[in-house]
């Protein structure tokens, strides 16, 4: 596609429910990251995939998060038992050494 | 541990200034810069790449150095108008990823007022 899609735009789930968010990054970028963004604070650091290299995990939370790539496409991250403080943006990118792009987001709602 | 510092948090100036935001890191060990613009509520969205080998790059009205001996950007907003106003972020790519993992600045908030 012309550019990363996330999808959905915007979720409310009740705590304790699980959650999917789904990123399709742009056609052929073999990086894809995800970020995480609370209210008023900075861009944190989730999970990165290259390629078929074993992904950098090291900015997931907690083992309530966990995320998927098959090959270079599609990407799901899975948040479990969703508490309140998982309210934030979910910023998806991919990359192919010219640079970052993102998509819009996903808005989690956690209540 | 690489770290990321935009100064200054928030900017505001009257249309038509001329003004610089500064964005600086602690590992010269990097592989690209990038620039990005976040309007309230949106995602990013790219506006200028330098990668380690370049010291600027230009698109429009703007201007981006990098001097990765200092550990230093800057943005360079030329005739800013209040169509500029949003949060600024810098990332840089280490070098052992070869463009991946970004490590982002906490931005600076623009505001131009008409």
């Amino acid at each position: 596609g012309a550019g990363v899609s996330q999808s959905p735009s915007n979720k409310v789930t009740e705590k304790g429910k699980d959650v999917e968010l789904r990123c399709d990054p742009i056609s052929g970028h073999t990086a894809l990251y995800w970020y995480r963004q609370r209210l008023g604070q900075g861009l944190e650091f989730l999970i990165y995939f290259q390629g078929n290299s074993a992904p950098d995990k090291s900015g997931l939370p907690s083992d309530r998060f966990s995320a998927e790539r098959t090959g270079e496409s599609v990407s799901t991250l899975t948040i479990q038992r969703t508490q309140q403080e998982d309210s934030a943006v979910y910023l998806c990118a991919s990359n192919q050494g010219l640079g970052a792009f993102f998509g819009q987001g996903t808005r989690l709602t956690v209540v | 541990k690489q770290e990321v510092t935009q100064i200054p948090a928030a900017l505001s100036v009257p249309e038509g200034e001329n003004l610089v935001l500064n964005c600086s890191f602690t590992d010269s060990a990097i592989y690209n810069l990038q620039w990005f613009r976040q309007d309230p509520g949106k995602g990013l969205t790219s506006l200028l790449l330098i990668q380690s080998s370049q010291r600027e790059q230009t698109s429009g009205r703007l201007n981006a150095s990098l001097d990765k001996s200092s550990g230093r950007s800057t943005l360079y907003i030329a005739a800013s108008q209040p169509g500029d106003s949003a949060t600024y972020l810098c990332a840089v790519s280490p070098v052992y990823n070869q463009g991946g993992k970004l490590i982002f600045g906490q931005g600076t908030e623009l505001s131009v007022k008409p």
